[in-house]
């Protein structure tokens, strides 16, 4: 059984400039979610995909953007980066049931905005 | 926002004791999920609760859910210097997989230390 895994790890991006991360879910899981982890705090939800499509989404811009292809790897598009945009994005994936079941999440990607 | 509050902010103890984690929350739950991490990586589930039940173990850890006091705890018996690493409460409030359609809130987290 394959795990998430993300890429890059480590992103140092310029103030305005757009980024791209990738996330591969693991093997049998049909549903994607983006969460935004500031330093010292706790993972905030970005939006999840199922079926190609946005789910559910949380208090963020539209510059989030995302995708998630037919073979369920997805990426999150953050355009007009700004300083606050430094965080740790992690990806978690789940197969879509109503049952309640944990997320499997990825190491991250580590983004720095200067 | 983070719906969830964990206390303490953060937690030394001495490899072998117990420790204990709380969680408090705001608006009502399906469910609610306690994860690890070590260093800023991913997070790692340990425990699910559902609102229905009150009680759950795992190994060496435990959980408890009062609905009525919107409140959890974690203990953690016989802790190791492996067992060093940040505990977050998270609230799932849709019930499908993942959190749904509003995905999973967390607390802020607690910072546990085990001392050798």
């Amino acid at each position: 059984e394959t795990g998430v895994t993300q890429s890059p790890t480590h992103l140092i991006k310029t103030r305005g400039q757009q980024v791209t991360l990738r996330c591969s879910s693991q093997s049998g899981h049909n549903t994607v979610s983006w969460y935004q982890q500031a330093l010292g705090q706790g993972p905030q939800f970005i939006f999840q995909y199922y079926r190609e499509e946005e789910n559910g989404r949380g208090n963020f811009p539209p510059r989030f953007s995302g995708l998630q292809f037919p073979n369920y790897s997805s990426e999150l598009n953050v355009n007009a980066l700004e300083l606050d945009d430094s965080a740790l994005y992690l990806c978690a994936s789940s197969t879509r049931t109503f049952s309640s079941t944990p997320l499997h999440f990825g190491n991250g990607t580590r983004l720095t905005v200067t | 926002s983070q719906q969830g509050e964990e206390d303490p902010q953060a937690l030394s103890i001495q490899e072998g004791e117990n420790a204990t984690m709380n969680c408090s929350y705001k608006t009502s739950i399906n469910n609610l999920q306690w994860y690890r991490q070590n260093s800023g990586r991913g997070l790692v589930h340990l425990i699910l609760i559902r609102s229905n039940e009150r009680e759950k173990h795992s190994g060496r850890l435990r959980v408890t859910l009062d609905t009525s006091k919107k409140s959890s705890s974690l203990l953690i018996t016989a802790s190791r210097a492996a067992d060093t690493a940040s505990y977050f409460c998270a609230t799932d409030a849709d019930g499908w997989s993942g959190g749904g359609a509003d995905g999973l809130t967390f607390g802020k987290g607690t910072h546990l230390i085990i001392q050798p």
